[in-house]
């Protein structure tokens, strides 16, 4: 079945810097990534997904990159702020965005001000 | 946005006894509803699928007579922690997702068995 891999497992960045994670995934037929921001005692809030026909995908200070030959995809977060601060997750899926989600093992991001 | 709510959003029981915990679409219909267990730190595990009027479909290892899932409408599923223990306490997150919409999560149920 598929396996997500993603890294780091901790990010710490200075405010208005850059972030970015990583992850990879193992079968070749996931369709759609989405990539989620968890808050302490939250459930999962979508920031942003990308489809497997799309090279890149922005919105505002967030973007994803996938390289399909490869298969990984990376979250870019510019402009760093502190509530950007939060654990994020990377998943894939074979079924569109209404398919079963696999998911990667989370990132916590601190931005520090 | 989509939203999906969940409730209650924390609970506390004597162990043996069932929990009920209740996921809803508020502005689509969910055709299919995931129910997650999260340990601290720890990614999501998805328990079970839960498509409209079918019964569920369960990950290899979760038992399905210990949680009992209905998903009886377009906006409800409900997932029935039956005599509860201890081990069971973890924090259970649904989502839910339906024509073109991706899946939204809800804030999730924190369950302590003492």
């Amino acid at each position: 079945g598929e396996n997500v891999e993603q890294h780091p497992s901790t990010l710490s960045v200075q405010e208005g810097d850059s972030a970015v994670i990583k992850c990879t995934y193992s079968d070749s037929a996931s369709n759609y990534f989405p990539w989620y921001k968890q808050e302490l005692g939250k459930g999962p809030q979508l920031i942003i997904d990308i489809r497997s026909n799309v090279g890149e995908k922005k919105d505002q200070r967030i973007a994803v990159t996938l390289n399909k030959t490869a298969k990984h995809f990376s979250l870019h977060i510019t402009e760093t702020q502190p509530e950007d601060s939060a654990v994020y997750f990377c998943a894939a899926s074979m079924g569109n965005q209404g398919g079963k989600l696999i998911f990667g093992q989370g990132t916590e991001l601190s931005v520090k001000p | 946005g989509a939203v999906v709510s969940q409730h209650p959003s924390w609970v506390i029981c004597k162990s043996g006894t069932s929990v009920k915990i209740e996921c809803r679409s508020l502005d689509f219909q969910a055709t299919t509803m995931f129910w997650y267990r999260q340990f601290p730190k720890q990614s999501l595990m998805l328990m079970a699928t839960s498509n409209e009027g079918s019964k569920a479909t369960y990950e290899q290892g979760v038992e399905k007579d210990k949680f009992l899932i209905n998903h009886a409408s377009l906006t409800l599923s409900t997932l029935t922690v039956t005599s509860a223990h201890p081990e069971d306490s973890s924090f259970y997150i649904c989502s839910a997702t339906g024509g073109l919409q991706p899946q939204h999560f809800g804030d999730g149920t924190r369950l302590s068995i003492l």
